[in-house]
C-alpha cells in the first residue's frame, strides 16, 4: 500500500485567513482525490486530480497535483467556519482497482 | 438519489462479544467497500466487493472479521469476538462500475465502542 503523508495534522485559524495543507508520497499516483469529512459523517469527494501539474478550483478551494504526481496541495482562501472538517487525500489502493488508500488527514478548525 | 445507508449509527459492546453492521449501497452501484476509521486516522480499507464477489480482503483480520454481500446488494460486516482495539467508525462506501478514480460515496458510518 502506497503511503500518503498529510501535513499539518491540525490547523486552527480565524475566519478570513488563508491556509494550505499538503499531501505527500514517495510513490507516483495515477490520480489523487481530496475528501472532506465533517464530524459524524462520511467523507465527501471534493476533487480528483489526474494530470501532473494540474490545478483545479472549487470556489475558494484550489487543488494542485505535483508535476511528478507524488504530491498535492489544497489551498483555501478566506476560510469560513463552514470549511471546518477533516481534509483527507486519497490515492488508488495498490491491490485494488477502485478502492482508496487514505492519508491520516488534516483537521481544520475555522473560528468566527 | 438516496445515499449509502448504514445501521446502527452507534454500538457499545463488551470485549469478546459479537457485533454486526449493515450497509445498503446506492442503487445500481456494483462496488461496495468497508473501511475502518480509528480516531485521528484516515479510513483504512477492510474489504472490497464487486457485485457479490470479493475483490480485495487482504487487510481484513479474518480471524475475527467477516463480511458478506449476498445477492450483490446489501452487505454485513461482523466482528466476533470483539477486542478493545476494534473501537472505531466503520464506514461503508459504494461506487459505480467505471474506470479507475471513480467517486466513492460514503455512508455516515457506525461508531463502535468496545469496553
Amino acid at each position: 500500500t502506497q503511503l500518503l503523508e498529510q501535513s499539518p495534522q491540525f490547523l486552527s485559524i480565524q475566519e478570513g485567513e488563508n491556509l494550505t495543507v499538503y499531501c505527500n508520497s514517495s510513490s507516483v499516483f495515477s490520480s489523487l482525490q481530496w475528501y472532506r469529512q465533517e464530524p459524524g459523517e462520511g467523507p465527501v469527494l471534493l476533487v480528483t486530480v489526474v494530470t501532473g501539474g494540474e490545478v483545479k478550483k472549487l470556489k475558494r478551494l484550489t487543488f494542485q497535483f505535483g508535476d511528478a504526481r507524488k504530491d498535492s496541495s489544497l489551498h483555501i482562501t478566506a476560510a469560513q467556519p463552514g470549511d471546518t472538517g477533516l481534509y483527507l487525500c486519497a490515492g488508488p489502493h495498490s491491490n485494488s482497482g477502485y478502492a482508496l488508500n487514505f492519508g491520516k488527514g488534516t483537521s481544520l478548525l475555522v473560528t468566527p | 438519489e438516496a445515499g449509502v445507508a448504514q445501521s446502527p449509527r452507534y454500538k457499545i459492546i463488551e470485549k469478546r462479544q459479537s457485533v454486526a453492521f449493515w450497509c445498503n449501497p446506492i442503487s445500481g452501484h456494483a462496488t461496495l467497500y468497508w473501511y475502518q476509521q480509528i480516531l485521528g486516522q484516515g479510513p483504512k480499507l477492510l474489504i472490497q466487493f464487486q457485485n457479490n464477489g470479493v475483490v480485495d480482503d487482504s487487510q481484513l483480520p479474518k480471524d475475527r472479521f467477516s463480511a458478506e454481500r449476498l445477492k450483490g446488494v446489501d452487505s454485513t460486516l461482523k466482528i466476533q469476538p470483539a477486542k478493545l482495539e476494534d473501537s472505531a467508525v466503520y464506514l461503508c462506501a459504494s461506487s459505480a462500475a467505471a474506470p479507475r478514480s471513480t467517486e466513492a460515496f460514503f455512508g455516515q458510518g457506525t461508531r463502535l465502542t468496545v469496553v
